[in-house]
């Protein structure tokens, strides 16, 4: 089945640094699937945060940005200058293509805690 | 905004014992998920629901019943709770998705589930 990987449980950044938090996927079905970065704060449920839909694209919301590299299989979460304010728990998730058996669920990656330390 | 709430939000349960968290949402979605988050492992959906009256397995069901008895409404029933259920359980909605863009998955709060 499709499984996305995030090899950091945990990522602590100072104030102003930047960020990446690194995810790859697995997909199994023909075609490309669709991209996803979801975020929860403390006590909240998860949003969405920026999703890319197209192979080869880039998405970006609040400051954040992804880019959906297929050869790489890859779709890391990147900020120049992180704040306070962005701590929380970061999930990278998949559905896959139009049409394909997993297009009406989602996959999510076991999730990445950002810390930012003033 | 969607709004989906979860009740309880927390929960201590025994082994053997019937549990029934619920779920609700006011923005008219047709579409209803539950998934239980383990430390370690993403989210994985559990049962999910295309309008009043329906439920779906998801990828982890065993162990698990589902309800829907309205638009609003969506609840997770362990009828013999185990302590390997115990977990978080996040709720979510979002509109029928019949086409090639995303329709979102608006998320609740969660539920943590203790199961002694």
């Amino acid at each position: 089945g499709d499984s996305v990987t995030q090899t950091e449980g945990q990522v602590t950044v100072s104030e102003s640094k930047s960020l990446i938090i690194n995810c790859t996927y697995s997909a199994t079905s023909i075609g490309y699937p669709n991209l996803f970065w979801y975020v929860r704060y403390p006590g909240e449920g998860l949003q969405l945060l920026l999703k890319v839909i197209t192979a080869g694209q880039k998405g970006s919301s609040r400051g954040f940005e992804a880019t959906y590299n297929k050869e790489a299989t890859s779709f890391h979460l990147q900020k120049a200058s992180v704040q306070e304010s962005d701590s929380a728990v970061y999930y990278c998730a998949l559905r896959g293509p139009f049409l394909s058996g997993s297009f009406n669920k989602l996959t999510f990656g076991a999730g990445t805690r950002l810390a930012v330390c003033p | 905004e969607a709004a989906v709430t979860q009740s309880p939000r927390n929960k201590v349960a025994v082994t053997g014992g019937k549990v029934t968290l619920s779920c609700n949402q006011t923005n008219n979605h047709n579409n209803m998920y539950w998934y239980r988050q383990d430390t370690g492992h993403g989210l994985r959906l559990i049962h999910y629901s295309y309008g009043a009256g329906s439920t779906e397995k998801g990828d982890i069901p065993d162990g698990y019943k589902a309800s829907r008895p309205s638009q609003e409404n969506f609840s997770l029933i362990l009828e013999l709770a185990t302590p390997s259920q115990t977990s978080v359980y996040f709720c979510a909605s979002g509109d029928a998705d019949w086409g090639a863009n995303y329709a979102e998955q608006f998320f609740g709060p969660g539920t943590r589930l203790t199961v002694l």
